[in-house]
């Protein structure tokens, strides 16, 4: 199976700071069409997640362009810029690359 | 507008069978994938199976042996039927969009499954 290794934030976040998460694949997530089978999902406290960022850069309908996706074929980063009350929760990557679809363990996101 | 829905009992006997239901509107069921995945109480997300829209399906190997998905696409409804129960299958169980293979687009509510005598 593929893992996915997320990293730590320097919690709490300073409001209007912004903050980069970090996921690593234990494989290449780069798919022979070229795109990459990366995806980030936030889930705000006692909600379910929901998708935000899917192929490692694109955003998903209706996320906040303050929302962006980058990285290579196992090393990925999700960055907010201007961190507000409503992106607080847990972040949580996602490779799509093989069965079964593996979650990172996810990374808290706390306001200050 | 896209919706999905879960439902199912809320406690279940240790090495009984757990079964739930999906229900889902805006969609087809023969369209789109469904997904399965369940998160223990302050744990992480675990994908458990999809049901595609041709009908085949896929399975965690951690579960396959104990996992079941079908649907019944006249009623847009997906089934989960998971046996020999343990605690450690409490979790919210969600059910999730698939969207053609490259991501979950839109997920239920959830649904909390306590397993305990």
């Amino acid at each position: 199976d593929i893992v996915m290794t997320q990293g730590a934030l320097p919690n709490p976040v300073p409001s209007g700071e912004s903050a980069s998460i970090t996921c690593q694949s234990s494989k290449s997530l780069l798919h022979s069409s070229g795109k990459t089978y990366l995806n980030w999902y936030l889930q705000r406290p006692g909600q379910s997640p929901q998708l935000l960022i899917y192929w490692m850069s694109t955003r998903a309908s209706g996320v906040s362009d303050r929302f962006s996706g980058s990285g290579s074929g196992t090393d990925f980063t999700l960055k907010i810029s201007s961190v507000e009350a409503e992106d607080v929760g847990v972040y949580y990557c996602q490779q799509f690359l093989e069965y079964p679809r593996t979650f990172g363990a996810g990374t808290k996101l706390e306001l200050k | 507008q896209v919706q999905l829905r879960e439902s199912g009992p809320g406690l279940v006997q240790p090495s009984e069978t757990l079964s739930l239901t999906c229900t889902v509107s805006g969609f087809s069921l023969t369209s789109y994938g469904v997904n399965w995945v369940r998160q223990p109480p302050g744990k992480c997300l675990e994908w458990m199976g999809v049901i595609w829209g041709e009908g085949n399906t896929a399975y965690n190997s951690l579960l396959k042996s104990r996992l079941s998905i079908s649907r019944d696409t006249s009623k847009s409804q997906v089934f989960l039927k998971m046996n020999s129960l343990q605690t450690e299958d409490t979790a919210i169980y969600f059910c999730a969009r698939d969207n053609y293979g490259s991501h979950f687009d839109y997920w239920g509510q959830g649904v909390m499954v306590t397993v305990s005598s």
